[in-house]
């Protein structure tokens, strides 16, 4: 069955510090990651995403680093803000279908 | 531009009774997706459907569970029988493709409460 696992549940973080969010996964099929954002009341939106050919992208404050051997990824918020807190949802796709982590509830403390 | 829009918003309804959520998804967008999330988890895949082709329903959780899909445009997800499981917040999503099924548009979700 195809499945994402994310970690932690829940993740509080003070204002300047690193938020780092791990999802490990089993489907070798699967062939891109992309992480997505949801604030309270929105639907989720897309954050950032990278392809298993590649070991790390950066976009702005917002890195993903993954590790293909050990079928791991995770994301990583510099200099976390307030205004980054919200629940991030990891995900993996292997072309029709996206399957999604169960959440990390971010809470950036000022 | 407009993004994806539901309707209603929010949705009580007693046990045993049918609803219908709606969903108008992004101008030209081929690719159309039904999520169930509840209450502080991840989302629950329920169904695509793409262009023409028929929909894949293999998450639809029972057969109380139907959508439809006019070609590209305007979805509809009923629920019968409605039971108090069913309570989550039903979200939709829509992408150019189905082969860019990683970078999906959703819309704000109708929540519903079956009491």
């Amino acid at each position: 069955q195809q499945q994402v696992k994310q970690s932690p549940q829940s993740l509080i973080v003070q204002k300047g510090g690193i938020s780092i969010i791990n999802c490990a996964y089993e489907n070798t099929a699967f062939d891109y990651f992309p992480w997505y954002q949801q604030f309270p009341g929105k639907g989720p939106a897309l954050l950032i995403a990278i392809r298993p050919d590649v070991s790390e992208k950066k976009e702005g404050r917002f890195t993903i680093s993954f590790n293909k051997s050990a079928k791991q990824f995770s994301l990583h918020i510099m200099d976390s803000q307030p205004g980054d807190s919200a629940t991030y949802f990891c995900a993996a796709t292997s072309g029709s279908r996206l399957t999604f982590g169960e959440g990390t509830q971010l809470t950036v403390n000022p | 531009g407009a993004g994806v829009s539901q309707s209603p918003s929010n949705k009580v309804t007693e046990k045993g009774k049918d609803v219908e959520l709606r969903c108008d998804p992004i101008s030209g967008h081929t690719a159309l997706y039904w999520y169930r999330q509840r209450l502080g988890q991840g989302l629950e895949f329920l169904i695509y459907f793409q262009g023409n082709s028929a929909p894949d329903k293999s998450g639809l959780p029972s057969d109380r569970f139907s959508a439809e899909r006019t070609g590209e445009s305007v979805s509809t997800l009923t629920i019968q029988r409605t039971q108090q499981e069913d309570s989550a917040v039903y979200l939709c999503a829509s992408s150019i493709l189905l082969s860019l099924s990683y970078e999906q548009y959703f819309g704000p979700g109708t929540r519903l409460t079956v009491t």
